[in-house]
Order: structure tokens, then C-alpha cells, then sequence
């Protein structure tokens, strides 16, 4: 299976401050079809987890601006412009490139 | 609005067994795979199973191969698990999840399973 390793375990942010959350993969992520499916996952305290990001950098409808993703082949990163209270949770990367799909083992930001 | 809402967990002794339900509404049931998901206490998240649109695929991880069943009724826009010699390790909190390819767009509340004496 393919192994996600993310990075930082635990991020502590000044409020409108930036954030970085890395993801690396065991293998690269590029599919036949020449798509790289990288998605990121916010969690919120006791909510499910939500779709942010897909194929790297790609924005779900109603995700603010400040979020955005990038990366190729094995090295992925998510990043948070200005850190408001509401993206405290625990941030979650998960390939679905190869089978079976696999997650980070996630990066938990909050508020310093 | 698309939804998934998860229900049927709860309680159960060591060996016991369980059935969990997702009620799917606001899209095409019938056109999506689906997945169970499941997160143990403090841990990350972890696929358990998927099945096809038409129910003919079906995939489970190692852990749970051999006890736990999916499937689904596309009549009724529900998809299930049910699971069965439940151990410690199995106590979590379980999503159904739509997959389309390469991601799982959209995920259920979640329903939680405590095995445990």
C-alpha cells in the first residue's frame, strides 16, 4: 500500500498568520490518465471529515480562497493563507492514485 | 442537497455483531461507488470496505475480511455493513463516504461502534 506521511503532527498558528501541511507519498501519484489524485481533508472537532482539496489543487464549492493546494509526483503541501478560528481540526491528505486508498496519518493546527 | 446519514451503531459485547445503515439522498444513488470509512478513537482514517454501483465489486480490507458483509439497495438509496465477530479493535466511528474517481467527495456524520464488555 501506498504510505502517506504528513507533516507537521501538530501546528500551532497565530490567528491570520500562514500555515503549511506536507504530504509525501511512497510512490508517485500520477495516474494513467495523467490526473494525480491529492486530495486534502479538513476535520473540525467532533465533525466528519470534509473534502477542501482535490486532485492537489483543486477547491470543493464553498472552500474559502485562503485554502490552496499544490505539489506533484510525491510531494504534496497545504497551505492556509491567513489562519482564522474556524481551520482549527486536524487536516488529513489521502492518495486515491493506487489501491487501496490511503491517508496521512494527519496534522492537527491550532490556535497558539 | 446531497447527504449521508449513518445509523445502527452503538454497544456490543466482543463476538457480537452489528449492522450499520447509510441513507443516501440528493443524488443518483444508483451511478456511485461507496465506502465505509471508519476512525478509531485519537487515530486517523481507515477504508473498511467499498462496493460498486451495482453492487457487483466488492472490495474489504484485510482487517475486517470474513466478518464484516456490504452491500447496498439502490430501490432504497441505502448502502450497509454488517459486521459480525467484533472485536476491541473494531470499536470506531464509522463513515459512508461517495466516491467518484481518484477521492471520496462526501461523507456522512458517522455513526459510532463500542465493542467492549
Amino acid at each position: 500500500d501506498v504510505v502517506m506521511t504528513q507533516s507537521p503532527l501538530s501546528l500551532p498558528v497565530t490567528l491570520g498568520q500562514p500555515a503549511s501541511i506536507s504530504c509525501r507519498s511512497s510512490q508517485s501519484l500520477v495516474y494513467s490518465d495523467g490526473n494525480t489524485y491529492l486530495n486534502w481533508y479538513q476535520q473540525r472537532p467532533g465533525q466528519s471529515p470534509r473534502r477542501l482539496i482535490y486532485k492537489v489543487s483543486d477547491r470543493d464549492s464553498g472552500v474559502p480562497d485562503r485554502f490552496g493546494g499544490s505539489g506533484s509526483g510525491t510531494d504534496f503541501t497545504l497551505r492556509i493563507s491567513r489562519v482564522e478560528a474556524e481551520d482549527v481540526g486536524v487536516y488529513y491528505c489521502m492518495q486515491g492514485t493506487h489501491w487501496p486508498p490511503t491517508f496521512g496519518g494527519g496534522t492537527k493546527v491550532e490556535i497558539k | 442537497e446531497v447527504q449521508l446519514v449513518e445509523s445502527g451503531g452503538g454497544l456490543v459485547q466482543p463476538g457480537g455483531s452489528l449492522r450499520l445503515s447509510c441513507a443516501a439522498s440528493g443524488f443518483t444513488f444508483s451511478s456511485f461507488w461507496m465506502y465505509w470509512v471508519r476512525q478509531a478513537p485519537e487515530k486517523g482514517l481507515a477504508w473498511v470496505s467499498r462496493i460498486d454501483s451495482a453492487g457487483s465489486t466488492i472490495n474489504y480490507a484485510d482487517s475486517v475480511k470474513g466478518r464484516f458483509t456490504i452491500s447496498r439497495d439502490n430501490a432504497k438509496n441505502t448502502l450497509f455493513l454488517e459486521m459480525n465477530s467484533l472485536t476491541a479493535e473494531d470499536s470506531a466511528v464509522y463513515y459512508c463516504a461517495r466516491a467518484t474517481l481518484g477521492t471520496l467527495d462526501v461523507w456522512g456524520q458517522g455513526t459510532t461502534v463500542t465493542v467492549s464488555s
